[in-house]
């Protein structure tokens, strides 16, 4: 299994200001996932990070909104822009651990926005 | 009807009993099937892992599938304070489809 490294684990954030979250992978991956884990709501993908290509979004998600980067197979960050209080949530980060669907996560990020 | 329901209600229970968790889904497809263990302040962590119908059992987990119901669970025998967690179903069809997970069962073993 890889280990995956979230920057911040933690952070308090004033409303209309931006947090850009980073993930660090100890193994080269092709896709980098970045997950949204609310109270008492499943988690839900936000967007598929590829190295190379612009990030494929869920529906619901916009680029604007959480832009990504992916710069090279080991590293992704994800940026929350304009933050309200409906984006405190945690973050996390994931990648793929085989043709069977499991995923690995990093420690998450957990955001608060006042 | 989402595609995978799990009752997020809380569980208690005393150390050293059975805790028992499920999840129902919709998606026939599915055929991989997790569960994950979430700490507080941690990332889910894989804790079992089944393909298709059956049972899978690691030490004190038993997972069974049950694909004609489309219903899962996850046993834990002798529960220990240790074992607090939450603990979230997923399941995928495989391939490039992604996991669909269940809201997640926040259990505690009091001592």
């Amino acid at each position: 299994s890889a280990v995956i490294s979230q920057k911040p684990s933690r952070d308090i954030c004033q409303r209309g200001t931006s947090l850009t979250i980073q993930c660090q992978v100890d193994s080269q991956v092709t896709m980098m996932f970045w997950y949204r884990q609310q109270p008492g709501q499943s988690l839900t993908l936000i967007a598929t990070a590829n190295q190379g290509s612009e990030a494929t979004y869920e529906s619901g998600f916009v680029i604007d909104k959480f832009p990504i980067s992916r710069p090279n197979l080991t590293f992704s960050t994800l940026t929350v822009s304009n933050m309200s209080p409906e984006d405190s949530s945690i973050y996390l980060c994931s990648v793929d651990g085989g043709h069977t669907g499991e995923l690995f996560f990093g420690e998450g990020s957990r955001l608060t926005v006042l | 009807q989402k595609e995978v329901e799990q009752d997020p209600g809380p569980l208690s229970v005393p150390e050293g009993a059975i805790v028992s968790l499920n999840c129902t889904y919709s998606n026939s497809a599915f055929q991989y099937f997790m569960w994950y263990r979430q700490y507080s302040r941690k990332g889910p962590e894989l804790l079992m892992y089944t393909y298709s119908s059956g049972n899978k059992e690691d030490g004190r987990f038993t997972a069974q599938v049950d694909k004609s119901s489309k219903y899962i669970s996850l046993f834990i025998r002798d529960s220990q304070p240790s074992d607090s967690a939450t603990y979230l179903c997923a399941m995928s069809a495989g391939g490039n489809n992604r996991l669909a997970f269940g809201k997640g069962n926040q259990v505690v073993v009091i001592p």
